[in-house]
């Protein structure tokens, strides 16, 4: 079956410092691949996606690169913001008819002034 | 637009008491579904429905039932609720399948409280 294996958090870091949060998938076919965010007290929103091998999706400073050959999809940004704390979710789609996400665990980011 | 939106926010219930969490979408959208979102356990499926009148298993369907009479409303059902019930359940909604770059929306969440 499907999964997404993200990296434990909490990841703290200091304002400015460089993100990345891994993510590594199995998966049948070719999926789809997202990163979706959790503000504190909200539901989640997309934060970026790529659809096939060698895509780059960017939003907000945050860029990920779809990696066929290390089933990868990391998430990461050059300059991180008190405002980018958050939890954040790594997700598939591998095309089933019921169009599921498939998500990691999560990982929590907090970020210092 | 208000996306979607769920109803109640909170709630907190007694062991073996009932109780169903509404969401609504304005955005016309054909898939629906209901998640619960566990400390370290990220996302799992209760339900899902791919149009109205349907409905189908997820992950984890267990102690749960629901519905979708109205093509913008999906009902989550707890008959009788248990301690292990206890969660922040999400519920989502999406364009037309065939498209697997398509995105799944998200409501704000309700956080159920089992006694």
């Amino acid at each position: 079956g499907n999964s997404v294996t993200q990296m434990e958090g909490p990841v703290t870091l200091s304002e400015e410092a460089f993100l990345t949060i891994n993510c590594t998938y199995t998966a049948t076919g070719y999926p789809s691949l997202f990163w979706y965010v959790q503000y504190p007290g909200e539901g989640l929103q997309l934060l970026l996606k790529a659809t096939k091998a060698d895509d780059k999706g960017s939003n907000k400073g945050f860029e990920a690169t779809y990696r066929k050959e290390t089933t990868s999809f990391h998430l990461e940004k050059g300059s991180v913001q008190v405002s980018d704390s958050a939890v954040y979710f790594c997700a598939l789609n591998s095309g089933n008819a019921g169009n599921m996400l498939t998500f990691g665990g999560g990982t929590r980011l907090m970020v210092k002034p | 637009n208000a996306g979607v939106t769920q109803t109640p926010k909170f709630r907190v219930l007694k062991t073996g008491q009932s109780m169903t969490l509404l969401c609504a979408q304005d955005m016309n959208h054909e898939y629906m579904y209901w998640y619960r979102q566990d400390p370290g356990m990220g996302l799992r499926l209760i339900h899902y429905s791919v149009g109205e009148g349907t409905t189908a298993k997820g992950e984890v369907p267990d102690g749960y039932n629901v519905s979708r009479l109205k093509k913008q409303n999906f009902l989550l059902g707890l008959e009788s609720a248990a301690p292990s019930q206890t969660s922040v359940y999400f519920c989502a909604s999406s364009q037309l399948a065939g498209k697997q770059y398509n995105e799944q929306f998200f409501g704000p969440g309700t956080r159920l409280t089992v006694l």
